[in-house]
């Protein structure tokens, strides 16, 4: 069975740019997730999917994040446009719905904006 | 304050010594995590935990509730146990899990 799939590895752009992160779940896991590592800080919750729906999307920045799950299979973040603190190691999760199900994670997105 | 504290923050042993990572959180809480993310790697779950105390191999997590209290350990530590153990918690009805600052972990040949 494949992991958490997250596309791309390592992404450089300038301040300005737009870029979009992607995240594949496990196949069958209808709760995804996004967090975000900023330098020297503990990882955060950006928002979480249920199936297409954000069920909850508090820890979204600004409005320059924007996160979609189109029949909800894989899920995007886009950041536009991207500023210097938005650099930072951005991690996708995924689980089965459920109470306490186990959340398994992807290999994350290093964004580093100059 | 963060809602989750580990400690200590680096911690640097030889081979074979037993090693232990606390955690400590301020919330009511559904599950607590342990997880492990190797140099370069991705993050990887150890333990899911709401009560008691879990084993496989050489590790043992344990949860005292009402202490809201949490220790990873690793007996006959080895170099490939260096990584950064992070602990994390699902507060109440919440589905997102709220992180602790992780512990860098080297062990020295």
């Amino acid at each position: 069975e494949a992991g958490v799939t997250q596309f791309p590895s390592h992404s450089v752009i300038e301040k300005g740019q737009t870029v979009t992160l992607r995240c594949d779940p496990i196949s069958g896991h209808d709760n995804l997730y996004w967090y975000r590592r900023v330098m020297g800080k503990e990882i955060k919750f950006l928002l979480h999917f249920v199936k297409e729906s954000k069920q909850d999307e508090s820890g979204m920045p600004n409005n320059r994040f924007l996160a979609e799950r189109t029949g909800g299979t894989y899920s995007t973040l886009k950041v536009q446009p991207a500023e210097l603190e938005d650099s930072g190691v951005y991690f996708c999760a995924s689980s089965h719905l459920g109470v306490n199900t186990e959340a398994f994670f992807g290999q994350g997105t290093r964004l580093t904006v100059v | 304050k963060n809602e989750v504290e580990q400690s200590p923050q680096n911690l640097t042993a030889q081979e074979g010594e037993f090693i232990t990572i606390n955690c400590s959180y301020s919330v009511g809480i559904s599950a607590l995590h342990w997880l492990q993310q190797h140099p370069g790697g991705g993050i990887v779950s150890l333990f899911m935990l709401s009560s008691g105390k879990k084993k496989h191999g050489r590790l043992i997590a344990t949860i005292n509730i009402q202490e809201k209290h949490s220790s990873l350990h690793i007996t006959a530590s080895h170099p490939r146990d260096s990584a950064v153990y992070i602990c994390a918690v699902r507060a109440g009805g919440a589905q997102k899990l709220v992180f602790g600052q992780g512990t860098r972990l080297t062990i020295n040949p």
